[in-house]
C-alpha cells in the first residue's frame, strides 16, 4: 500500500468554481502535512502547511483528519492560474517525507 | 536570487558512466534532501542530511548512489555505473530544520537521461 495516496484526475472545473481534493495517508503517526503545486516540468512549490485546527490562505482551506488519516485542499473561485498538479505530502516520521502522485487540475475559460 | 539551485540542468549520459549532480541549498538552511521523480509520479524521497550528516536513506538509494554534504553547505548526488531505469528528474530541497513544521523549499531540478 502506498504511504500517501491521491485521486490523480483531471479534474476539470469552470473558472470561478469550488473544487475540492482529499488524500489519504497510512501511517497514522506522520507527524506535518504539506500541499504542494507543481507546473509542468517545473519544480514542487509549497502551496500550504496543514495544521490539525485547518487552515486558509485566500482562496485555499486546507484540513486535517487524523482520525479518518486524511487531508483535503479546497480551492475557491478558481483561476485559470490554479491549473497544475496539486501534491498531498506526509511527514512519515524522521523526517522522510512522502509524496502522494498528485491530483491534476484543469481550470477552463 | 536566494533559493535553492541545482547544476546541470540537464545531463546526458551513456549507461554505464557516472555521473554528479550539485545542489546549492538556501543558505541559512541546515537540512537538505534529495528526491527523484519520474513522470506522472510525485517525487520520491532519497535522503536527507541534517548539516553534514546523512541521517536517513531511502531503500530507494542503491550502492550506486552516493550523495554528500561535507561542510554542511552544498550537496552532491552521484550516480556510478548509470542504468537506462536512472533516467528521471533528480530534485534537491532544502528547509531550516529549526521551526515545527519542516517547510521545504525545491530547486529546479536536474533532468538526467541515460542513453
Amino acid at each position: 500500500r502506498k504511504e500517501v495516496e491521491q485521486d490523480p484526475g483531471p479534474f476539470n472545473v469552470p473558472e470561478g468554481a469550488t473544487v475540492a481534493f482529499n488524500c489519504t495517508y497510512s501511517n497514522s503517526a506522520s507527524q506535518s502535512f504539506f500541499w504542494y503545486r507543481q507546473d509542468c516540468r517545473k519544480e514542487p512549490k509549497l502551496l500550504m502547511s496543514v495544521y490539525s485546527s485547518g487552515n486558509e490562505d485566500g482562496r485555499f482551506t486546507a484540513q486535517l483528519n487524523r482520525a479518518s488519516q486524511y487531508i483535503s485542499l479546497l480551492i475557491r473561485d478558481s483561476k485559470l492560474s490554479d491549473s497544475a498538479t496539486y501534491l498531498c505530502v506526509v511527514n512519515g516520521g524522521f523526517n522522510k517525507f512522502y509524496f502522494g502522485s498528485g491530483t491534476k487540475l484543469n481550470v477552463k475559460p | 536570487d536566494t533559493g535553492v539551485s541545482q547544476n546541470p540542468r540537464h545531463k546526458i549520459t551513456k549507461r554505464g558512466q557516472n555521473v554528479t549532480f550539485r545542489c546549492d541549498p538556501i543558505s541559512e538552511h541546515n537540512r537538505l534532501y534529495w528526491y527523484r521523480q519520474t513522470l506522472g509520479q510525485g517525487p520520491e524521497f532519497l535522503t536527507y542530511f541534517q548539516n553534514e550528516a546523512q541521517l536517513e536513506k531511502s531503500r530507494l538509494l542503491s550502492d550506486r548512489f552516493s550523495a554528500e554534504r561535507p561542510k554542511g553547505s552544498f550537496s552532491t548526488l552521484e550516480i556510478q555505473r548509470t542504468e537506462q531505469g536512472d533516467s528521471a528528474m533528480y530534485l534537491c530541497a532544502s528547509s531550516h530544520g529549526g521551526k515545527e513544521v519542516d517547510e521545504q523549499y525545491f530547486g529546479p531540478g536536474t533532468r538526467l537521461t541515460v542513453t
